[in-house]
């Protein structure tokens, strides 16, 4: 089981409503990464962080902001809620290292189901 | 356009028997490659991992292969448990890029009946 801890596990909004996703690790990794993923669908890569103070924008536009002030915590948010937002929303971290060697895995969190009304 | 393909999309069997899901794939230059299990409303967790010189490789019940040559992974489920009920995410790591960026398949969703 790996140490990384997603809240709230599920959360019901209205429209307009600021959001904060929270993600904690307590395995020391330098790299953290924020994935959507809808119903039946792969998982897409929206935020990603190679450490404190370092974040990037991934492969899939998000409206969403993150911030990296505390390496094992990278929280997710959103200023103005809408129904488009509505999904799964994924954490997950990795050794530091160069990219693609067998060890970075990475490890996920719980995940975070969002509904927006 | 992914490039990770599945199939198939979803699979029922019966509790004790075998089942084998598809991977295809055309990431390139290819890392190695990894069969995750998301239980449903869970985060994925890594079953196993392959890279290049690697043909299978096991874990309890589960054997992946891997064939470089035509870009193709297979997982194997032997004596199928009714907790293996899950989706089965193949994914890709390209060597190219310092991230270590990650390729997902949709997934196989398998559903074990008692």
């Amino acid at each position: 089981e790996a140490d990384i801890y997603q809240t709230p596990r599920y959360l019901v909004i209205g429209t307009g409503k600021k959001i904060t996703l929270e993600c904690s690790q307590t395995m020391g990794h330098d790299k953290m990464y924020w994935y959507q993923q809808d119903p039946g669908m792969e998982l897409h890569l929206i935020h990603y962080s190679y450490g404190v103070n370092s974040t990037e924008k991934g492969d899939l536009s998000s409206e969403s902001t993150v911030s990296r002030i505390r390496t094992e915590h990278f929280p997710l948010t959103l200023e103005s809620a809408r129904p488009s937002h509505t999904s799964q929303y994924l954490c997950a971290s990795s050794e530091n290292g160069r990219g693609g060697r067998v060890g970075n895995e990475q490890f996920f969190g719980p995940g975070t189901r969002l509904t927006v009304l | 356009k992914n490039q990770v393909e599945q199939s198939p999309q979803s699979l029922i069997i019966l509790e004790g028997k075998n089942c084998t899901l598809q991977c295809n794939y055309t990431v390139s230059p290819f890392s190695n490659l990894r069969w995750y299990k998301q239980d449903t409303g869970r985060g994925p967790v890594s079953l196993t991992i392959m890279t290049f010189s690697e043909n299978t490789k096991s874990n309890g019940r589960y054997t992946a292969t891997l064939d470089a040559d035509t870009k193709q992974s297979s997982l194997h489920i032997t004596a199928s448990q009714l907790s293996d009920s899950a989706s089965y995410i193949c994914v890709v790591s390209d060597r190219g890029s310092t991230l270590g960026r990650l390729y997902f398949g949709r997934g196989t969703q398998l559903t074990v009946w008692p």
